[in-house]
């Protein structure tokens, strides 16, 4: 089955640049969509279509594509922004969805 | 703005089936170009896409809960439904229902209920 890989953890310190990456073999063909997630809360759409931010997500959030890779970056990251992340997608054909296993943001 | 709120039971006993339902508020589950999709999230783990169904009655599953998933939608409530049968423990997470969105070929959640914890337990 088609996976996609995230790091499971990135600290960063206040005001630096966070960077998550998410791998899969299906990533040039297909969108990657990064979802943020605070306990207890529901995910939230943070990045679509590989670069594209939704209205009332700040500017420090930025997304990227490389091949097999696709990063999420927050400039200047902010206590707030310590969270769950999440990358998604679909196999090559479309048809099913996959969420990689996640990144754990922790703001130093 | 659309809303999206699951509710059913909470408690399920194993080998029995799981059933959910989420209700749509703010639009017609009918209108528009939207999949209708359930995720879940076993306490501590990572999301897992469960499926989808389009307003017409396509569905698509994942493979590996594909033998054990239906998902329907009744336009007229404007909700659409999740049965899970032969629980086990594994099955225990939050439930969340999600509107998708269609980019090329693939789609995009920006649309989420805020989740229904469903634990299998005897």
């Amino acid at each position: 089955s088609y996976e996609l890989t995230q790091p499971p953890s990135v600290s960063v310190s206040p005001g630096q640049t966070a960077r998550i990456t998410c791998s899969g073999d299906a990533l040039p063909k297909q969108y990657a969509y990064w979802y943020q997630q605070k306990p207890g809360q529901a995910p939230v759409l943070v990045i679509y279509k590989d670069s594209e931010r939704p209205s009332g997500i700040p500017e420090r959030f930025s997304g990227s594509s490389s091949g097999t890779t696709v990063t999420l970056t927050i400039s200047g990251v902010q206590a707030e922004d310590e969270a769950d992340y999440y990358c998604q997608s679909a196999d090559s054909s479309g048809t099913i969805v996959v969420f990689g296993g996640g990144t754990k943001l922790t703001v130093l | 703005q659309v809303q999206l709120q699951e509710s059913g039971p909470g408690l399920v006993k194993p080998s029995q089936t799981l059933s959910l339902t989420c209700t749509v508020s703010g639009g017609s589950i009918s209108s528009g170009s939207y999949y209708w999709s359930w995720i879940r999230q076993p306490a501590g783990k990572g999301l897992e896409w469960i499926g989808r169904i389009y307003t017409s009655g396509s569905t698509n599953y994942n493979p590996s809960l594909k033998s054990r998933v239906t998902i329907s939608v009744d336009t007229s409530k404007n909700q659409f439904s999740l049965k899970l049968s032969s629980v086990t423990a594994a099955d225990t997470a939050v439930y969340y229902c999600a509107r998708s969105q269609m980019a090329q070929n693939s789609e995009y959640f920006q649309h989420w209920g805020q989740g229904t914890l469903v634990t299998v337990s005897s």
